[in-house]
C-alpha cells in the first residue's frame, strides 16, 4: 500500500512570499489532516477534512493560511504571505474515518524555512 | 484548556533494559490514546492505541497502560535496542466523534549499546 505522499520535501522562501504544499493521502482514506510541527514540539493541527468538507479549522490562521481538498482526494495548503514564525515542518496525515481508531498515516512532511 | 505533558524531553537507557515513557493529561476525558514513533526527518508512525475502558495493551515488545483516574499513560519498551532510539509521541482523542488527535511534545529516547 502506497503511503501519504507530500511535496516538496524542502522549501526556502523569503518572508512575505507565498508557498504551497501538496498532499496525496492513502487511497480510500476519507479524512485528511494538516499538522504544523515546530522544531522540538509535537504536531499541532491546522485543519481537518472529511472527504472535501472542512471538519475543524479552528487553529488555522485564516488571514494567511488556506487549504482545500478538491474532489475529496488531494489537498493543498497555502501560506500567503509567509512570516518567519511559519518556519516548521508541515505534515499531512490521513485516516480511514474521522475517529482515527486505526491510527493516522503521516507523510514525511515539507520542511519550510522562511528567511 | 486541554493539556498533554510528556514529562521527559529525553531519556537515555542501556540496551536490554526496559524504557518507560510517561504521558499525563489534564482536563480531558479522552476516548482513546495513541502512541507514535517519529524518526528525524520523517512523519510520526502509529504504534498502539488504547481505549478509555482498557487498562493495558501489548504489541510485541511494546506495552501501553492507561489510568483514567491518574490521567496517565505509560509506554514501555522491553529488551530495548539501539534501533528503538527515536522520539515517541503521545496523542489523545477526547471525543469518539470527529475531533482530531492532540499531540504531546514527545520524549526523545536514546538506547545506548
Amino acid at each position: 500500500e502506497a503511503g501519504v505522499a507530500q511535496s516538496p520535501r524542502y522549501k526556502i522562501i523569503e518572508k512575505r512570499q507565498s508557498v504551497a504544499f501538496w498532499c496525496n493521502p492513502i487511497s480510500g482514506h476519507a479524512t485528511l489532516y494538516w499538522y504544523q510541527q515546530i522544531l522540538g514540539q509535537g504536531p499541532k493541527l491546522l485543519i481537518q477534512f472529511q472527504n472535501n468538507g472542512v471538519v475543524d479549522d479552528s487553529q488555522l490562521p485564516k488571514d494567511r493560511f488556506s487549504a482545500e481538498r478538491l474532489k475529496g482526494v488531494d489537498s493543498t495548503l497555502k501560506i500567503q504571505p509567509a512570516k518567519l514564525e511559519d518556519s516548521a515542518v508541515y505534515l499531512c496525515a490521513s485516516s480511514l474515518d474521522t475517529a482515527g481508531g486505526d491510527g493516522y498515516t503521516f507523510g514525511s512532511g515539507t520542511r519550510l524555512t522562511v528567511v | 484548556s486541554q493539556k498533554i505533558e510528556q514529562n521527559s524531553e529525553a531519556l537515555n537507557i542501556q540496551e536490554g533494559k526496559t524504557a518507560t515513557l510517561t504521558c499525563n493529561y489534564t482536563n480531558y476525558s479522552p476516548a482513546y490514546l495513541q502512541w507514535y514513533r517519529q524518526d528525524p526527518g520523517r512523519g510520526p508512525v502509529f504504534l498502539l492505541l488504547i481505549r478509555e475502558n482498557e487498562k493495558e495493551k501489548r504489541k510485541e515488545r511494546l506495552k501501553v497502560t492507561f489510568d483514567t483516574t491518574l490521567k496517565q499513560s505509560l509506554f514501555h519498551i522491553t529488551a530495548s535496542q539501539p534501533a528503538d532510539s527515536a522520539t515517541y509521541l503521545c496523542a489523545l482523542v477526547y471525543n469518539s466523534g470527529n475531533t482530531p488527535l492532540v499531540f504531546g511534545k514527545g520524549t526523545r529516547l536514546s538506547v545506548i549499546a
